[in-house]
């Protein structure tokens, strides 16, 4: 069973504030790892796409570094603002997932003004 | 161009009928997702369509869902005999069969049955 594993779970930082999430997914058969930010009433869009050992993505304050061997993400928010209140999804894909992503639970960040 | 679009946007029924909720997917992709968020819960998987290809149907809870995809393009989600543990938010999303799958999401359905 393919297992995507997210913490925590929840966070509640003040404004300002740097934090960052984990994900922890399969070390084997590794296409892709996704970021996903998920505002309440709107649809998930995606953050970052990463394919490859090593990767570190950056889209303003937001950054993300990827290790397929040992199969975990990192996504860091830098100086954090109310605006980027929301839930961070990961989602593996995989040789053996026969084309669909596996979802983690998510990490619902709030933070305070 | 145009992002993925689903339609209704917002859908009440009575426990016990049948509902029917409509993705257009972005043209050109070939793969199209279901999935839905039930309140509280995260992102739950539901069917998969890739191409030509029989569908990944692993996900639909029961035998009163089903779907289709008409074409390579449209799906259509539908739920028979509703029951209230059905309501939540259905999402659809598409992307292209490589090996990113970038997911790109439509606005959803909010489907409540009372």
């Amino acid at each position: 069973i393919l297992n995507v594993e997210q913490s925590p779970q929840s966070l509640h930082v003040q404004e300002g504030d740097s934090t960052n999430f984990t994900c922890s997914f399969p070390s084997s058969n590794f296409y892709a790892l996704h970021w996903y930010r998920w505002e309440t009433a709107k649809s998930p869009e995606a953050l970052f796409v990463m394919t490859l050992n090593g990767d570190e993505k950056k889209k303003g304050r937001i950054s993300a570094t990827l290790n397929t061997k040992e199969g975990y993400s990192y996504l860091y928010i830098k100086g954090s603002q109310p605006e980027d209140s929301a839930t961070y999804l990961c989602a593996f894909y995989g040789s053996g997932n026969t084309g669909k992503l596996i979802f983690g639970q998510g990490t619902t960040l709030q933070v305070k003004p | 161009g145009a992002g993925v679009s689903q339609s209704p946007s917002n859908k009440v029924t009575e426990k016990g009928k049948d509902v029917e909720l409509r993705c257009d997917p972005i043209s050109g992709h070939t793969a199209l997702y279901w999935y839905r968020q039930s309140l509280g819960q995260g992102l739950e998987f539901l069917i998969y369509f890739q191409g030509n290809s029989a569908p990944d149907k692993s996900g639909l809870p029961s035998d009163r869902f089903s779907a289709e995809r008409t074409g390579g393009s449209v799906s259509t989600l539908t739920i028979q005999r509703t029951q209230q543990e059905d309501s939540a938010v259905y999402l659809c999303a598409s992307s292209f069969m490589d090996r990113r799958r970038e997911q790109y999401f439509g606005p959803g359905t909010r489907l409540t049955v009372t």
